[in-house]
C-alpha cells in the first residue's frame, strides 16, 4: 500500500539558512500534519491542514510556515535556522473530517543545522 | 496544557510473556487514543487505535480505554524480540487536531 512520502530524507543546512520540507500524503488523504522530534524526545505537533486550510496549530515557531496545495501535498518552510532546529521532521496524513481520524506517518526528514 | 504520561522504562519482559504498557492523559475532551511503535531513528508506526471505553483486540495486541479514569493501556501477548521498541501513547481531540504524545515506554523483550 502507498505510504506518506517525504523529501528530502536528509538535509544539512547552516545557521540562518532556509529549508523547505515536502510531504506527499497517502492517496485520497486530505489532511496533513507536521511533527518535530528532537533527540530523545517525543514528537511535537507543529501544524495541520484539512482541505488546504490550516486546521490546528501547535508549537510551531514564527520562523516556520506551512501550506497545503491543491494536490494535497504540503510544504514546511523554515527560515533563519537555528542549531536547535536540528531534529527529525515527520509528516502524517489522514482521511479527514472525522473525529476518528487515524494518522499515518511518513519516514521523516532528518534536518541537521550546523 | 494537554499532558500524556507514560512510564519511560525500560520495561523488560521475557519472550513469550505478556507486556503491559500504561498511559494516562489530562484532557477529558480527548476523543481518540492511539498506540504507536517507534524504532530508533524511524517513524512512528500505528499499532492500535481505540475510541470507546472497553477493550479492543487485534492479533497479539489489546488496547484498553477507561475514559472515567483517563487511562489507556496496551497489552502485547506472546512477546517477541522484534517487539522491542519504544511505544508511544498519543491522544487527540479528533478531526484534524494534532496528536499529543507521551514520552514513550522503552520495551525490551528478553530472548
Amino acid at each position: 500500500a502507498a505510504g506518506v512520502i517525504q523529501s528530502p530524507r536528509h538535509l544539512i543546512k547552516e545557521k540562518r539558512e532556509t529549508a523547505t520540507l515536502k510531504c506527499y500524503p497517502i492517496p485520497r488523504h486530505d489532511t496533513v500534519y507536521w511533527y518535530q522530534q528532537g533527540p530523545g524526545q517525543d514528537p511535537q505537533f507543529l501544524i495541520s491542514f484539512y482541505e488546504k486550510m490550516q486546521s490546528d496549530k501547535g508549537s510551531i515557531p514564527d520562523r516556520f510556515s506551512a501550506q497545503q496545495f491543491s494536490d494535497y501535498h504540503s510544504e514546511l518552510n523554515m527560515s533563519s535556522l537555528e542549531l536547535g532546529d536540528s531534529a527529525l521532521y515527520f509528516c502524517a496524513s489522514s482521511l479527514g473530517g472525522l473525529s476518528t481520524d487515524t494518522q499515518y506517518f511518513g519516514p521523516g526528514t532528518r534536518l541537521t543545522v550546523l | 496544557q494537554k499532558e500524556v504520561e507514560q512510564n519511560s522504562g525500560p520495561l523488560s519482559v521475557p519472550e513469550g510473556a505478556i507486556a503491559s504498557l500504561n498511559c494516562t492523559y489530562s484532557d477529558r475532551g480527548s476523543q481518540s487514543f492511539f498506540w504507536y511503535r517507534q524504532y530508533s531513528g524511524k517513524s512512528p508506526e500505528l499499532i492500535m487505535f481505540i475510541y470507546s471505553n472497553g477493550d479492543k483486540e487485534d492479533g497479539r495486541f489489546t488496547a484498553q480505554l477507561n475514559k472515567a479514569s483517563q487511562y489507556v493501556s496496551l497489552l502485547i501477548r506472546d512477546s517477541q524480540p522484534s517487539d522491542s521498541a519504544t511505544y508511544l501513547c498519543a491522544v487527540t481531540g479528533g478531526g484534524a487536531d494534532g496528536l499529543t504524545f507521551g514520552k514513550g515506554t522503552h520495551l525490551i523483550i528478553q530472548p
